[in-house]
C-alpha cells in the first residue's frame, strides 16, 4: 500500500472549518484513500472514503487532487468532539491486499473553545 | 446492528495465564481483523480473518493464538504473554478481505485493554 504522510498535530477553534491535508505522492491507480478517527481511548471511527472524485457525507468532505497525490479532509464546522487523532490511509481495491488498512502516525486535531 | 463488541473491556492477566480476547459482529460481515495498539502509537495489523479462514498473520509471536469458530465470531488466546504485550487489542470486520474489489470499509470496536503482570 502507498504511504501516507501526514502533519503531526493541528488546531483549530471551535465552528470554524478544520482542513486536514494528507499526501500519498506514491498512490497507484487502484487504492482508495481512506479516512478514520479515533478520539482518546476508543476504537478507530470511519469517516469517509474516495478513489478520485470529490465525496461529502454527513460527517466529512474528501477533496482529493487530479492527480491524486494528496487529498484534504474537511470538517465543515469543529466542534469540541471532534478533538482526535485523524489517520488518512489509502488502501488497494483489490488483490491479496484487498481490505488491509496500515495506519500511519496521524494528525493530533484539538479544537479549541 | 451495525455494532463490533468486544469483551472483556480490561483484562489484567500474569505472565503464565491463559486468558481470551472475544469479538462479536452481527452485520454479516465475513472479514474480520486484530489490531493490537500501543500507547501513543498507531494500531497495528495483527491478523486476518476472510471466510474463517486466516487470511493474513503479519508475524505476530505464536503466544498469541486467534480463533474464527464462525463468520460471526473472532477470538484470541492468550498464553505466556509478555508485560510489552501490554495494550489495546482491537477488533474489526468488514465486508470481505482479499477477494473482490470495490470501497472495503472497517468497523472497529471499542478494545480490549490488557495488562500483563
Amino acid at each position: 500500500d502507498a504511504k501516507t504522510t501526514q502533519p503531526p498535530s493541528m488546531d483549530c477553534a471551535e465552528g470554524r472549518a478544520a482542513n486536514l491535508p494528507c499526501n500519498h505522492s506514491t498512490i497507484s491507480g487502484n487504492e482508495y484513500v481512506y479516512w478514520y478517527r479515533q478520539i482518546h481511548s476508543q476504537g478507530p471511527q470511519y469517516i469517509i472514503h474516495g478513489l478520485k472524485n470529490n465525496e461529502t457525507n454527513e460527517m466529512a468532505s474528501l477533496i482529493i487532487t487530479e492527480d491524486r497525490k494528496s487529498s484534504t479532509l474537511i470538517l465543515p464546522h469543529a466542534t469540541l468532539r471532534d478533538t482526535a487523532v485523524y489517520y488518512c490511509i489509502v488502501s488497494h481495491a483489490g488483490g491479496t491486499s484487498y481490505g488491509k488498512l496500515t495506519f500511519g502516525q496521524g494528525t493530533i486535531l484539538t479544537v479549541h473553545p | 446492528d451495525t455494532e463490533v463488541t468486544q469483551t472483556p473491556k480490561h483484562l489484567v492477566m500474569g505472565m503464565t495465564n491463559k486468558k481470551s480476547l472475544k469479538c462479536e459482529q452481527h452485520m454479516g460481515h465475513r472479514a474480520m481483523y486484530w489490531y493490537k495498539q500501543k500507547a501513543k502509537k498507531p494500531p497495528e495489523l495483527m491478523f486476518v480473518y476472510s471466510y474463517e479462514k486466516l487470511s493474513i498473520n503479519e508475524s505476530v509471536p505464536s503466544r498469541f493464538s486467534p480463533e474464527c469458530p464462525n463468520s460471526s465470531l473472532l477470538n484470541l488466546h492468550l498464553h505466556a504473554l509478555q508485560p510489552e504485550d501490554s495494550a489495546l487489542y482491537l477488533c474489526a470486520s468488514s465486508q470481505r478481505q482479499g477477494v473482490g474489489s470495490g470501497a472495503n470499509v472497517l468497523t472497529f470496536g471499542a478494545g480490549s485493554r490488557l495488562t500483563v503482570l
